[in-house]
């Protein structure tokens, strides 16, 4: 079985600063990990997925997730944040093995402050 | 965007109803899931589809039940509606195992 823990439920930066949300997995084969941004009052939009190929992986915004097997993590990061990055931030798992499905952490609340 | 429609978008139900929410799409896609998101649980699995007739159940699947005749449509239904089920309601696609989900956008399920 798989499943995904997001380390912090809310996360403040200012505007210009540094974004890092936090995400630990868990699973019993590779995983595929994924991040997903949701604005207010619509569905969840893909940032970016790692598939086993680069570790660092490059997503839209200027988001990216870099995935690193000791420590078990896919953490996302930001170099500067933007007022309009303020959403909640969804990492998920999924395996390429019979009877998975994706399975989503709790989510991490960004708020941006001027 | 993945052509993916969610029916309704808002519904309000008494206690002891069944209701069924319904999701379509248009990319022939083999995975569909549907997943309940409430404030401090994220998205929670109720129930997923990997294929047509073949469905398997998530971490929150007590009350609801799916079916799939046929690829496009992935149906979920509260067999007798409670006020713990009062929930947004979002359903999925994905190519296949592994692959990205894309999202429809939600239905509000009031149950009252």
């Amino acid at each position: 079985a798989q499943s995904v823990t997001q380390l912090g439920s809310h996360v403040s930066v200012s505007e210009g600063a540094l974004v890092l949300l936090r995400c630990n997995y868990s699973s019993s084969v590779p995983p595929y990990l994924f991040w997903y941004v949701q604005y207010p009052n619509q569905g969840l939009q893909l940032l970016l997925k790692y598939t086993s190929a680069a570790t660092l992986v490059k997503g839209i915004n200027g988001f990216e997730a870099e995935f690193k097997k000791s420590e078990t993590s896919f953490h996302l990061t930001k170099p500067s944040a933007h007022m309009s990055d303020a959403a909640e931030y969804f990492c998920a798992v999924s395996l390429n093995q019979a009877g998975t499905a994706l399975i989503f952490g709790k989510g991490t609340t960004l708020s941006v402050s001027s | 965007d993945a052509g993916i429609t969610q029916s309704p978008r808002h519904k309000v139900t008494e206690t002891g109803t069944p209701v069924t929410l319904r999701c379509h799409q248009t990319e022939n896609h083999r995975y569909m899931y549907w997943y309940r998101q409430d404030p401090g649980h994220g998205l929670r699995l109720i129930h997923y589809s990997y294929g047509v007739k073949d469905t398997d159940k998530g971490e929150v699947s007590d009350g609801y039940s799916v079916s799939r005749s046929k690829t496009e449509d992935f149906l979920l239904t509260l067999e007798s509606a409670t006020s713990s089920q009062t929930s947004v309601y979002f359903c999925a696609i994905s190519r296949d195992r592994g692959e990205s989900a894309f999202f429809g956008q939600g239905t509000r399920l009031t149950v009252v």
